[in-house]
C-alpha cells in the first residue's frame, strides 16, 4: 500500500487567496483526521470523519477552515480566504475500524501565506 | 476538557546516555496510549500501551502505562544521534468517538 498521500507537498500563496489540501486515506480505513502542526501548538486536530462523516470539528478555527470527503478514498481541507496565521503544516491521517488502533500519516502539506 | 501534557519540551544529551520522557493525561474514557516519534517528516509509530504495568520494548525504547497515576513513559537507552527528533504521546480518550490528542511534544537532541 502507499500509505496516506496527501497534495500539495508544499503551497506558498498569498494571504487572501484560497487554500485547498488533498489526501488519500490507506485503502480500507474508515478514520481519516486532519491534524495542523506549528511550533507554538504543536499537533492540532481539526477534524475527523468516520465512514465520509464529519464526527468532530470542533478543531476547526474558525469558518474561514472547511473539510469535505466526498468518499472513501478522498478529502479535501480548504482555507478561504488563507491568513499568515494559518502557515502551518497540515497533516492528514488515517486508521482502521477499532477504537485503539494506529494512525497512519502522511507526509503532511506545508503551507506558507504571505 | 481532555489534555494531554510532555515533559522536558526538550532535552540534550551526549550518545550513550539514557533518557526518560514523561506524559501524563487527563481523558474522559480511556483507551490507549501511543507514541510517536517524529524526525522531518510525519509522525511515525512506536508504540501503543493500553494495560497499567506492562513494558513495551523495542530494541532500545521501551514504555510502560500507570492507569492509576495517568502517566507513561518512554525510556531510550545507549543513544544515539538517529534517536535525535520530537517524540509524541498521543491518547484515544472521549468516550469511543476514536479521537486521538496529542501532547505537544519533547525535541530530543543527542549530540556526539
Amino acid at each position: 500500500d502507499a500509505g496516506v498521500i496527501q497534495s500539495p507537498r508544499h503551497e506558498v500563496t498569498e494571504m487572501g487567496q484560497e487554500v485547498t489540501l488533498r489526501c488519500k486515506p490507506i485503502s480500507g480505513h474508515d478514520y481519516l483526521f486532519w491534524y495542523r502542526q506549528t511550533m507554538m501548538r504543536g499537533l492540532e486536530l481539526l477534524i475527523y470523519f468516520n465512514n465520509n462523516v464529519p464526527i468532530d470539528d470542533s478543531g476547526m478555527p474558525e469558518d474561514r477552515f472547511s473539510a469535505k470527503m466526498p468518499n472513501a478514498s478522498f478529502s479535501t481541507l480548504k482555507i478561504q480566504p488563507s491568513e499568515p496565521r494559518d502557515s502551518a503544516v497540515y497533516f492528514c491521517a488515517s486508521r482502521g475500524t477499532g477504537i485503539t488502533g494506529e494512525l497512519f500519516f502522511g507526509e503532511g502539506s506545508r503551507l506558507t501565506v504571505l | 476538557e481532555d489534555k494531554v501534557v510532555q515533559s522536558p519540551l526538550s532535552l540534550v544529551v551526549h550518545e550513550g546516555d539514557t533518557v526518560t520522557l514523561n506524559c501524563s493525561y487527563e481523558v474522559t474514557n480511556f483507551r490507549s496510549l501511543l507514541w510517536y516519534k517524529q524526525e522531518k517528516k510525519a509522525p511515525t509509530f512506536l508504540f501503543m500501551l493500553t494495560s497499567s504495568g506492562i513494558e513495551k520494548k523495542s530494541g532500545r525504547l521501551s514504555s510502560i502505562l500507570d492507569k492509576k497515576e495517568l502517566f507513561s513513559i518512554l525510556n531510550i537507552t545507549a543513544t544515539q544521534t538517529g534517536d535525535s527528533a520530537v517524540y509524541l504521546c498521543a491518547v484515544h480518550g472521549s468516550g469511543n468517538t476514536g479521537k486521538l490528542i496529542f501532547g505537544q511534544g519533547t525535541t530530543l537532541q543527542v549530540k556526539p
